[in-house]
């Protein structure tokens, strides 16, 4: 089965314009997952989709990030607008159940703020 | 609150060296710990996986010993290979929370020359 995926696998934009990211889970899962890794520092949790729900927005640093899932399909990741500090790679992952602890993640899109 | 701790990289080896990446976690309970490696260009992968006290996870000569009275699960290979080069990660979740979040350490990279 095809894996996680995303697009774009880089994006290079300027400090107060707009980026939106987007994950195709793997076919059949209703779990999905965004994660965050800024230069040098941990992956951090940002939210959790079941089908089109939003189970867990905890991770969200601020106002300026918007994950939709309509359909409960494909996910994405919105900043509007974008600081410097948000450069870094996001992570998308998906799992089959939620009692599942295994999640599948995707190559990631590299962001970087200018 | 919950975390990991992973040894600081990059670890530079030979080929067929052994290595360990040191990992402790904080958490209450009894979380399942993990083991994902991201190689270059590519997404996060599960590469082992361990749920309870004692349990030894392995994959391709990779193994890991779920160690509660040490709360660590080091990361241990006899052999290592030039194609092991890559980005490992610690991470746990939760007891009982399977549907939520990872926690990740900050990820240690491993370079291996011939």
């Amino acid at each position: 089965e095809a894996g996680v995926t995303q697009f774009p696998s880089h994006s290079v934009i300027e400090k107060g314009q707009t980026v939106t990211l987007r994950c195709d889970p793997i076919s059949g899962h209703d779990n999905l997952y965004w994660y965050r890794r800024v230069m040098g520092k941990e992956i951090k949790f940002l939210l959790h989709f079941v089908k089109e729900s939003k189970q867990d927005e905890s991770g969200m640093p601020n106002n300026r990030f918007l994950a939709e899932r309509t359909g409960g399909t494909y996910s994405t990741l919105k900043v509007q607008p974008a600081e410097l500090e948000d450069s870094g790679v996001y992570f998308c992952a998906s799992s089959r159940v939620t009692s599942s602890t295994e999640q599948f993640f995707g190559p990631g899109t590299r962001l970087t703020v200018l | 609150g919950n975390s990991v701790t992973q040894m600081e990289g990059p670890v530079t080896l030979s080929e067929e060296a052994f290595l360990t990446i040191n990992c402790t976690y904080t958490a209450t309970g009894y979380p399942s710990l993990f083991w994902y490696v991201q190689y270059p260009g590519e997404g996060l992968q599960l590469l082992l996986k361990a749920t309870k006290a004692d349990d030894k996870g392995s994959n391709k000569g990779f193994e890991a010993t779920y160690r509660k009275e040490t709360t660590s699960f080091h990361l241990e290979k006899g052999s290592v290979q030039v194609s092991d080069s890559a980005v490992y990660f610690c991470a746990l979740i939760q007891a009982n929370q399977a549907g939520t979040a990872l926690i990740f350490g900050k990820g240690t990279t491993l370079s291996v020359s011939s």
